[in-house]
């Protein structure tokens, strides 16, 4: 069965800088989509990247990264520089073409980010 | 502006009492998704619906029930057979193939 492992329960960083927030999963399937987001105190979820199987190139979008690596099986985000509106709920997620609904999702706990000033 | 709005925010239920939670999208969007979030886990699916008239179980269905009777609307009933329906409970939606879904701002449900 589909499983994602964030580890990392809280994480506490000082502004500016790095850091990462790791993602384990398990899937048998050969296609596959992950996904980051972000849930700030709003409560609302924020689609940050998705990620297909077949794709493992690394992404940058600003200050934000993304490691996907096949062959461990993790999908590691890294935010550069970190700022206080970085503060946030961060989870993982898995869809699996498998399934049948393309975009039925399953998390991890997330991770707690705190940037403190 | 195109999005997904839940309603209430917040709601209070007396124990015993069902009690239902709205969710409307006006993105076009094929395929809608009712998710539960307790404190310290992630989100777990409840059901999910792929078009009009149709729904499938989740993970954890069990004390809860849907409907789908326009594209634009999931509401989902917590029932009183729900255990524990004190949560966070995030509606979302998205096209069919393969794309990211977009949520909701949530209701937290308590009971009291």
């Amino acid at each position: 069965a589909q499983k994602v492992t964030q580890a990392q329960t809280e994480i506490s960083v000082v502004e500016k800088e790095d850091v990462t927030l790791d993602c384990v999963y398990e899937t048998r399937d050969t296609t596959y989509y992950l996904f980051w987001y972000k849930q700030p105190p709003s409560g609302e979820l924020v689609f940050l990247i998705r990620r297909n199987s077949f794709d493992e190139q690394n992404e940058i979008s600003g200050r934000y990264s993304w490691n996907f690596q096949k062959s461990t099986s993790s999908f590691n985000f890294t935010i550069t520089a970190s700022q206080v509106v970085d503060s946030a709920v961060y989870f993982c997620a898995l869809s699996e073409e498998y399934t049948g609904a393309n975009s039925k999702l399953t998390f991890g706990k997330g991770i707690t980010l705190s940037v403190r000033p | 502006d195109g999005g997904i709005t839940q309603s209430p925010k917040y709601l209070f239920r007396k124990e015993g009492q069902n009690v239902t939670l709205s969710c409307e999208q006006n993105l076009n969007h094929d395929a809608m998704y009712w998710y539960r979030q307790d404190p310290g886990q992630g989100l777990r699916l409840i059901y999910y619906s792929q078009i009009v008239n149709d729904f499938q179980k989740g993970d954890i269905a069990e004390g809860y029930s849907v409907s789908r009777e326009k594209k634009e609307s999931f509401p989902l009933t917590v029932t009183s057979a729900q255990k524990n329906p004190t949560a966070f409970y995030l509606c979302a939606s998205s096209m069919l193939q393969y794309t990211e879904a977009f949520f909701g701002q949530g209701t937290r449900l308590t009971v009291v």
